[in-house]
């Protein structure tokens, strides 16, 4: 069965700080990888995606994530955050058959000013 | 972008009555859509993937005789809570999947429902 790990649930930073979410998953077969977010009081969006090809993603908002398959990790990461980056992020795995979606436990993200 | 729409947003009901939840895409055809459920402080779990046209296939552990999912169009689908319970209370929400192919594996999120069973 799928799984999908997010190493910190509650993630403070200041503004301009970098950030990196730890994102790991267990999956038996070709991958596909996300990273989405939720804004406080809205629904989820995606920031980025990850199916094949380089395996260094860049998304909205100036987010990246980087596939490592041999270590079965997607980490995000911005090199500098907003206090608007302030949120809840969400790493999912889903195969390549219909779009079934797994999601990790979510990382809150609060940023200071 | 792909816009997906929930209704209602809250709902409060009794213990033992019926909810009916739609989950529309506005402007996209979705063959597949997807219900979740999210708990307070917790991640998405994946109830059902609905299918326009077949019946929904049910998560391990999920009761499809509580939880009905009609996939009646390729824009519309409803979920029916039946015989709600306080246990039930969560946020519901869905997902759909365009079919146009740039998006493919793509999904797109509604706002979600707040049910509150009394």
């Amino acid at each position: 069965a799928q799984s999908v790990s997010q190493h910190n649930h509650h993630v403070i930073l200041s503004e301009a700080a970098s950030l990196e979410l730890g994102c790991n998953y267990s999956y038996g077969g070709t991958v596909n990888l996300f990273w989405y977010v939720q804004y406080p009081g809205q629904h989820l969006q995606l920031l980025l995606k990850y199916f094949s090809g380089d395996p260094l993603v860049k998304g909205i908002k100036g987010f990246e994530a980087e596939f490592i398959k041999s270590k079965f990790s997607f980490n995000l990461r911005k090199p500098s955050v907003q206090w608007s980056d302030t949120a809840e992020y969400f790493c999912a795995v889903g195969g390549t058959s219909y779009g079934k979606l797994t999601f990790g436990q979510g990382t809150i993200l609060t940023v200071h000013p | 972008g792909a816009v997906v729409s929930q209704h209602p947003s809250r709902v409060i009901c009794k213990s033992g009555t019926s909810v009916k939840i739609e989950c529309r895409s506005l402007d996209f055809q979705a063959t597949t859509m997807f219900w979740y459920r999210q708990f307070p402080k917790q991640s998405l779990m994946l109830m059902a993937t609905s299918n326009e046209g077949s019946k929904a296939t049910y998560e391990q552990g999920v009761e499809k005789d509580k939880f009905l999912i009609n996939h009646a169009s390729l824009t519309l689908s409803t979920l029916t809570v039946t015989s709600a319970h306080p246990e039930d209370s969560s946020f519901y929400i869905c997902s759909a999947r365009d079919d146009s192919g740039d998006s493919y594996n793509e999904q797109f999120f509604g706002p979600g429902t707040r049910l509150t069973v009394l």
